[in-house]
């Protein structure tokens, strides 16, 4: 009943260091998103995949990279951390864009 | 595009007293419409969720929440507040066309008084 599992929970990088953040879900959808959530700003999209072998930009791609490994896995990376991509992200899926998102309980990342 | 805002950033309100957050969106057709519900260190949690039919649509945890076409509104409600409701409401919407993701507004935090 795990339904979607990031990794890490808790992260401490400094800045220009890369990082990939792990998710996966275990509901068989085809529809992957990445967001990040900071205080005041609600959660924003950094990339999602509609379905496996697609990904696309959100409202907030810069910096961000994305990898579709197959159905259950989607991955974020970034290339080389800044103290502005300090944030909480979340990974969620849905069975098709516009039905409603799991999500995860988040990766906390700190770029000092 | 679609937006959604959500006017009140903070909320309080006594326990066991009414709640109702309030919700518009921008759109000129009807969307899909949903209340997330996110506690402390957790991720969003799905409370309910619109897509036709019946414009009250009962959730989770004594939630429910009503569809206003003309007032382009989707507010969430509950009759008596628990002190365990604190937490913070995110309402959503879709497009329903198949093509679209959720767009979320900033949130309302509810903080629940003795």
């Amino acid at each position: 009943n795990a339904g979607v599992t990031q990794t890490p929970k808790f992260q401490v990088l400094k800045t220009g260091q890369s990082m990939t953040l792990q998710c996966a879900q275990d509901m068989n959808h085809n529809s992957m998103y990445w967001y990040r959530q900071d205080p005041g700003m609600g959660l924003r999209l950094i990339y999602y995949s509609a379905s496996e072998g697609t990904t696309d930009k959100g409202e907030v791609p810069n910096g961000y990279n994305v990898s579709r490994l197959n159905k259950r896995e989607f991955s974020l990376r970034l290339e080389s951390a800044a103290p502005s991509q300090t944030s909480v992200y979340f990974c969620a899926s849905s069975e098709r864009r516009d039905q409603p998102q799991h999500f995860g309980d988040g990766t906390r990342l700190s770029i000092l | 595009a679609q937006s959604v805002t959500q006017p009140d950033i903070h909320i309080t309100v006594s326990e066991g007293a009414s709640l109702e957050l309030r919700c518009n969106y921008s759109y000129g057709a009807t969307p899909y419409l949903f209340w997330y519900v996110q506690s402390p260190g957790q991720g969003l949690q799905l409370l309910l969720k619109y897509f036709s039919g019946d414009t009250l649509v009962q959730g989770i945890k004594g939630f429910e929440a009503e569809f206003k076409r003309s007032q382009s509104s989707f507010n969430l409600r509950k009759p008596s507040v628990h002190w365990s409701d604190a937490a913070e409401y995110f309402c959503a919407v879709a497009l329903n066309s198949g093509y679209s993701t959720l767009t979320f507004g900033k949130g309302t935090m509810l903080l629940v008084s003795p």
